[in-house]
């Protein structure tokens, strides 16, 4: 079954609006989480990682301010595209690392994002 | 340079065909090696780890060479299921278990 959860899988909004996205891990904690971003015929990028009771580390080129991500509970961390365009129309998966998982890191459903 | 590179294809295999794709990385501190798949509009999911022995499962092998740094993947007797994008995944050594993803190379299998 899924071990990491992500909410919405699907919004469409006006410009402007501000979006969140939630990323929950199932039955056990994350200390760190990962944002990616993937547009159309185009591979995941990294956005940010996010570390549980302290700031996001940011990759080069993406606006923290725009892209606020908060990991206040272990279980819990979420990311809000503030006054979104639709330039920011894409697909959001969020991933976390499950302890003795043969896997890397597990994926979130993900999220599509639309703004109109 | 990229990290990890793939060719992005597509590959356009009819069924039954067999395939291989390869991924070369640059940073030879990595650590660990997988391939995911990823279907459109999904998120990825994991294939098979890549073993410096290399490995099979089923119709799947998977190859490591780290002197020349590049892992493969070659799919048998292709069906039209194993159409989707193929993203090859490094995991380096420390930090916090940050991996990297190639750009993925996508495969049509065809009737």
């Amino acid at each position: 079954g899924a071990v990491v959860s992500q909410h919405p899988s699907w919004v469409i909004c006006k410009s402007g609006t501000s979006v969140k996205i939630e990323c929950r891990s199932l039955d056990f904690q994350a200390t760190t989480m990962f944002w990616y971003r993937q547009f159309p015929k185009q591979s995941l990028m990294l956005m940010a990682t996010s570390n549980e009771g302290s700031k996001a580390t940011y990759e080069q080129g993406v606006e923290k301010d725009k892209f606020l991500i908060n990991h206040a509970s272990l279980t819990l961390s979420t990311l809000t595209v503030t006054s979104a365009h639709p330039e920011d129309s894409s697909f959001y998966i969020c991933s976390a690392t499950v302890p003795a998982s043969n896997q890397p890191q597990h994926f979130g459903d993900g999220t599509r994002l639309s703004i109109l | 340079r990229k990290e990890v590179e793939q060719d992005p294809g597509p590959f356009n295999v009819p069924e039954g065909a067999t395939v291989a794709f390869n991924c070369t990385y640059s940073n030879s501190a990595s650590q660990s090696f997988f391939w995911y798949r990823q279907d459109c509009r999904k998120e990825p999911k994991l294939l098979m780890s890549v073993y410096s022995s290399g490995n099979e499962d089923g119709r799947f092998t998977a190859q490591l060479n780290r002197a020349s740094q590049y892992i493969s993947l070659l799919i048998r007797d292709s069906k039209l299921s194993d159409s989707a994008t193929y993203l090859c995944v490094v995991k380096y050594s420390g930090g916090y278990q940050k991996v990297t993803f190639g750009t993925g190379t996508k495969l049509q299998v065809i009737p």
